[in-house]
């Protein structure tokens, strides 16, 4: 069965921390795993996009990981912002001959001051 | 200009009204979607239009009716439609699937 599983499912942490969120997956055949930052009543807005031969990849402070070996990917923020306050989303696509996105429950961030 | 647009950003109905949401982009991408999201919970997907045509329905009630009349907009019709499907309804577009998609903002329905 294809799943996305996000953890934590939601983090506090003061900010200028750095902080870690994961996401474990069985899509398969993969083709593509993209984070997604999204503010509350807002439109998911994407943060990075990761096909199977590329292992990280940053956008500012943000930088993804993943390992096609253990179906794993991490996103990685880096002195936070309170701005940075927001759910953060893995998707997962699945290239079958047809298309099958599937998206995690995501991760909600707060970064206090 | 890399942006998705939706109108209204909110709308609030009765169940007996008929209404329509649009969705605008001007990417040049040939994919667009619906999705419909609860709050805290992932977005839902509705539809897929592919080059114009419907590919993909995910057993979506029939109140729900979408339209693309040309390649830039995308449309869907609500009719009758019940308290429960008050949500957020996203429309995306990406350059041709799976490449990652382009969410808009979004518009909050709340049907009473």
């Amino acid at each position: 069965k294809n799943q996305v599983e996000q953890s934590p499912q939601s983090l506090i942490i003061l900010e200028g921390k750095n902080c870690t969120l994961q996401c474990n997956y069985t899509v398969s055949p993969f083709s593509n795993l993209r984070w997604y930052k999204q503010d509350t009543g807002r439109g998911p807005v994407s943060l990075t996009i990761m096909t199977f031969s590329e292992n990280t990849k940053s956008n500012g402070r943000y930088t993804a990981t993943l390992d096609a070996d253990t179906k794993q990917s991490s996103l990685h923020i880096t002195a936070s912002q309170l701005s940075d306050s927001a759910s953060y989303i893995c998707v997962v696509s699945a290239d079958t001959g047809g298309f099958k996105t599937i998206f995690g429950a995501g991760t909600r961030l707060f970064v206090k001051a | 200009d890399t942006e998705v647009t939706q109108t209204p950003k909110h709308l609030v109905m009765g169940m007996t009204n008929k209404k329509s949401l649009k969705c605008e982009q001007h990417m040049g991408h040939r994919a667009m979607y619906w999705y419909k999201q609860k709050a805290k919970k992932p977005p839902e997907l509705m539809f897929v239009y592919s080059y114009e045509k419907l590919s993909i329905n995910e057993s979506v009630p029939s109140r729900f009716s979408p339209e693309c009349p040309n390649s830039s907009l995308l449309n869907l019709h609500l009719h009758a439609l019940q308290p429960e499907d008050s949500a957020l309804y996203l429309c995306a577009s990406s350059l041709r699937r799976p490449d990652e998609q382009y969410f808009g903002p979004g518009t909050r329905l709340t049907v009473t």
